[in-house]
């Protein structure tokens, strides 16, 4: 079945880099878009961008100044980085598979700036 | 920015009853190829949140009938009928139609 994964570092220190990892298994990241959203606790969703089936990458204007997205497709991986890491940036990381809508979450990673 | 705004902040409702949720975009959420990607995610308490409804009033797999979606252009709404403990969280409106995806702020259904 569709399963998604994130995996990265919980606590990351202000103006670093952030991490993460999301393992796919159950599709092929050649057939389906995997995005990232992020949620800060409390608040709801917020698209940070998108890593499409043919390996082009959409993202948030918002944030995409600091975001990469990138994949490996022979690990069944989508990978997220984002720079300048800043107190608001704080919140649950999830990785979902995105055809006409986010059909699968990931379980999510918690995700603390702080020092 | 499309701006996704849900109401009623939250909902109190009796098991067995039935509630509706609005949302309304900015903008059309009509994309150029003539499909509208407004869907209805609910977040239970310590959970990822779940795909209900795609493409307006598109069940997703296995959610129940009891789920529907309905709307056009720029005002959509989402009815809870016969509404049973498991349906209790926090429900969203999202857009795809245009970059970036934006989420409403939520609608927090309770027990009355």
């Amino acid at each position: 079945q569709v399963q998604l994964k994130e995996s990265g570092p919980g606590l990351v220190q202000p103006s670093e880099t952030l991490s993460l990892t999301c393992t796919v298994s159950g599709f092929s990241l050649t057939s389906y878009s995997v995005s990232w959203v992020r949620q800060p606790s409390g608040k709801g969703p917020e698209w940070m961008g998108r890593m499409w089936y043919d390996g082009d990458t959409a993202y948030n204007s918002a944030l995409k100044s600091r975001l990469s997205i990138s994949r490996d497709t022979s690990k069944n991986q989508v990978f997220l980085k984002m720079n300048s890491l800043q107190t608001d940036d704080t919140g649950t990381y999830y990785c979902t598979r995105d055809l006409t809508a986010l059909a699968y979450w990931g379980q999510g990673t918690l995700v603390t700036v702080s020092s | 920015d499309v701006v996704m705004t849900q109401t009623p902040v939250s909902l109190s409702v009796s098991l067995g009853g039935q509630v509706s949720i609005s949302c309304r975009s900015s903008q059309s959420l009509v994309h150029n190829n003539g499909n509208t990607y407004l869907s209805w995610y609910l977040q239970k308490p310590g959970q990822s949140p779940q795909l209900l409804i795609y493409k307006v009033s598109n069940r997703f797999s296995g959610i129940s009938d009891r789920f529907s979606g309905s709307g056009s252009g720029t005002d959509f709404t989402l009815k809870i009928s016969r509404v049973e403990p498991d349906d209790l969280g926090v429900y969203y409106c999202g857009q795809g139609t245009q970059y970036p995806y934006t989420f409403g702020a939520g609608t927090k259904l309770e027990l009355k």
